[in-house]
């Protein structure tokens, strides 16, 4: 059973591009969320997805967006890169339905210049 | 907005001690918390889920308790092994939130 995947592992883009980050959820779940995580810190709740809709969205601005496909695997969009969008980018999966515990994939390291 | 707070943020055992790791969160109003570990540079591994209406949860060496009333949770790891290095985050989500709000986590390295 394959869990959270997540592509790619690393990343390093310049200031002012555009970055496209994948996620696979695990076999059987249907809800995705990303976090960012900064260095020494927890990671930060980016958006959740669910039927293809974003259901929550945290504190981050427009140029985060994303989207959910039939399949219910996930992209993370950001535009106009700052340095400070350096960061760990973690997808989690979960189910809708009951206790939502989440499984996290192993993330993918942006490297900003 | 819920806070998360985990003291201290780095602890350095000998091989063999119980680890204690505290996390202690703001808003009592939460519908479940869950612990993690991450090793450098990697993803979260759930360790423990506990739900609101559940006092503890154990998995092997791992114990996990919640105090909703005084918004803290202690987990304990016994008889530390060197491969329990790692960084322990807990996270609480909340009745109304679909989110995850994290603590920075505490570091942990045990001393062969």
């Amino acid at each position: 059973d394959a869990g959270v995947t997540q592509s790619p592992t690393h990343l390093i883009k310049t200031r002012g591009q555009q970055v496209t980050l994948r996620c696979s959820p695990k076999s059987g779940h249907d809800t995705v969320s990303w976090y960012q995580q900064a260095l020494g810190q927890g990671p930060q709740f980016i958006f959740q997805y669910y039927e293809e809709e974003e259901r929550q969205r945290g504190n981050f601005p427009d140029r985060f967006s994303g989207h959910q496909f039939p399949n219910y695997s996930s992209e993370l969009n950001v535009n106009a890169l700052l340095l400070g969008d350096s960061a760990l980018y973690l997808c989690a999966s979960s189910l809708a339905q009951g206790v939502a515990k989440l499984f996290f994939g192993s993330g993918t390291q942006l490297s900003v210049l | 907005k819920q806070e998360v707070t985990q003291i201290p943020a780095a602890l350095s055992v000998p091989e063999g001690e119980n680890l204690v790791l505290n996390c202690s969160f703001t808003d009592s109003a939460i519908y479940n918390l869950q612990w993690f570990r991450q090793d450098p540079g990697k993803g979260l591994t759930s360790l423990l889920l506990i739900q609101s209406s559940q006092r503890e949860q154990t998995s092997g060496r791992l114990n996990a308790s919640l105090d909703k009333s005084s918004g803290r949770s202690t987990l304990y790891i016994a008889a530390s092994q060197p491969g329990d290095s790692a960084t322990y985050l807990c996270a609480v989500r909340h009745y109304n939130d679909y989110k995850l709000s994290f603590g920075a986590g505490t570091t942990v390295t045990v001393r062969a």
